[in-house]
C-alpha cells in the first residue's frame, strides 16, 4: 500500500529558484493538504483542497501555488524561493477527520 | 494565533510506567481531537482520536480524555515501552480533516 508518496525527499535550492513538490495518494481521498514543519514547532496549513479543481488558502499559503487537476496528485509550487521557507514538507489526505501524511520533503534554501 | 497548544517540549518516563501527554486548545468548534505520533524522518501517523461528544477513549495501551470544559484533552500510554520514544503531536480539527497542530512533545522511554 503506497498510501500518500511525495517526491523529492530531500532538496537545497538557491534563493530565487523555483520547484515543485509533488503528491501523490492512491487511497481515493477527496481532502488533500499541504503543511510545513519548522523546528520546534507544530506542522502548519499551507493549502488544501477539497477535490479536483477546488483549492484554497490555509495558516501559512504566501510564496506558494497549488493546483489540483486531478484526485490523486496535488502539487505544490515555490516561486522565488526564501530562506524562510526552509523547512520539511509534508503532504497528507484524508476522507474523514483522521488525515494520512508522506514521508516529507526536506527543503533547504541557500 | 495558536488554537492548540503542548507545554511541554518534552517528558522522559521509565519503560513500564505511565506517559501523560497534555494539550489545550482554544476553539470551542473543533469537532475531532487527534494524536500523531512521529519519528525522525518519518511523516506523523495517526495513533488514536476522540469526537467532541465523547470524553474517554481507548485503543490497547492509549487512551485519550477530553475535557471539554476545560478545553482540555491528554493522552495516557500504559504502560511505556522503548518504542514509544517519538514526538507526539496533538491535533484538533472538523470532520474530514483539515487539522491543526500543536507543537509537540518530544518523549523519551528508558530502561
Amino acid at each position: 500500500n503506497a498510501g500518500v508518496t511525495q517526491t523529492p525527499k530531500f532538496r537545497i535550492l538557491k534563493i530565487g529558484q523555483s520547484m515543485t513538490l509533488q503528491c501523490a495518494q492512491d487511497m481515493n481521498h477527496n481532502y488533500m493538504y499541504w503543511y510545513r514543519q519548522d523546528p520546534g514547532m507544530g506542522l502548519k496549513l499551507i493549502y488544501y483542497s477539497v477535490g479536483a479543481g477546488i483549492t484554497d488558502k490555509g495558516e501559512v499559503p504566501n510564496g506558494y501555488n497549488v493546483s489540483r487537476s486531478t484526485t490523486e496528485d496535488f502539487p505544490l509550487r515555490l516561486e522565488l524561493a526564501a530562506p524562510s521557507q526552509t523547512s520539511v514538507y509534508f503532504c497528507a489526505s484524508s476522507q474523514g477527520p483522521e488525515a494520512f501524511f508522506g514521508q516529507g520533503t526536506r527543503l533547504t534554501v541557500v | 494565533d495558536q488554537q492548540v497548544k503542548q507545554n511541554s517540549p518534552s517528558l522522559s518516563v521509565q519503560e513500564g510506567r505511565i506517559s501523560i501527554l497534555n494539550c489545550d486548545y482554544t476553539n470551542s468548534m473543533f469537532d475531532y481531537f487527534l494524536w500523531y505520533k512521529k519519528y525522525p524522518a518519518e511523516g506523523p501517523t495517526f495513533l488514536i482520536s476522540i469526537s467532541s461528544i465523547k470524553d474517554k477513549n481507548e485503543d490497547g495501551r492509549f487512551t485519550v480524555f477530553l475535557n471539554k470544559s476545560a478545553k482540555h484533552l491528554s493522552l495516557h500510554i500504559v504502560p511505556s515501552q522503548p518504542g514509544d520514544s517519538a514526538v507526539y503531536f496533538c491535533a484538533a480539527g472538523d470532520s474530514w480533516g483539515k487539522l491543526q497542530f500543536g507543537a509537540g512533545t518530544q518523549v523519551v522511554v528508558t530502561p
